[in-house]
């Protein structure tokens, strides 16, 4: 159980794109989702919390109009990230937790994204 | 402020045992996790302790000890696929994860 997944696994695109990236629990209600980056060689770096159907909290330091996090759902968080530019290109993996703050977060395989 | 600490890297032989410390400083206490991460991959969960002591699971268990701030994974019988980098996470009171910085353990034949 505890089934993360994520789409694409893999984009590339031009600067000034935009790229939304879909984060889906398959066999739970995941009440929060998290967002996570990750540049080479590097530890996880959480970018925003979001709880089904509210607002995402940012962490310090990451621009809410640029990274767009939508919780609509049970099932479902996208991050869209606006206006990509090449410093933006890194790992960007999500992560699931059901309705209890003390449980497990359950990661998706990731999105390796490039911007040229 | 809120601390993890694990050693950057760890090189252990096919077949032995090895263990990967992580001390932590946080505000409040819910929980310490620990995870894999091969690289390019996400991270896969591999344990959860919430009280003190060993938990064994398999090959791999992990121990606990909240007066210590401190808690260490042990992996057994080690195999090649088990190099990888091994990430502490510690729960604080506000349920957040604090995350260590990782540490990538190479295994040699």
């Amino acid at each position: 159980g505890a089934v993360v997944s994520q789409h694409p696994s893999r984009v590339i695109c031009k600067s000034g794109t935009s790229v939304k990236i879909e984060c889906r629990s398959l066999d739970f209600q995941a009440t929060t989702m998290f967002w996570y980056r990750q540049f080479p060689k590097q530890s996880l770096m959480l970018m925003a919390t979001s709880n089904e159907g509210s607002k995402a909290t940012y962490e310090q330091g990451v621009e809410k109009d640029k990274f767009l996090i939508n919780h609509a759902s049970l099932t479902l968080s996208t991050l869209t990230v606006t206006s990509a530019h090449p410093e933006d290109s890194s790992f960007y993996i999500c992560s699931a937790r059901g309705g209890r703050a003390d449980e497990t977060q359950y990661f998706g395989p990731g999105t390796r994204l490039l911007v040229l | 402020g809120q601390n993890i600490d694990q050693p950057t890297e760890m090189t252990a032989t096919e077949g032995a045992i090895v263990q990967i410390n992580c001390t932590y400083q946080t505000s409040g206490f819910n929980g310490l996790f620990w995870y894999q991460q091969h690289a390019g991959e996400a991270p896969t969960f591999l344990s959860y302790n919430v009280l003190d002591g060993l938990e064994e699971k398999g090959r791999f268990s992990s121990f606990l000890s909240r007066s210590k701030g401190y808690s260490y994974l042990l992996l057994k019988e080690l195999q090649m696929k088990d190099s990888a980098s091994y990430l502490c996470a510690v729960m604080d009171s506000n349920y957040q994860l604090i995350w260590g910085a990782g540490t990538k353990l190479i295994i040699k034949p």
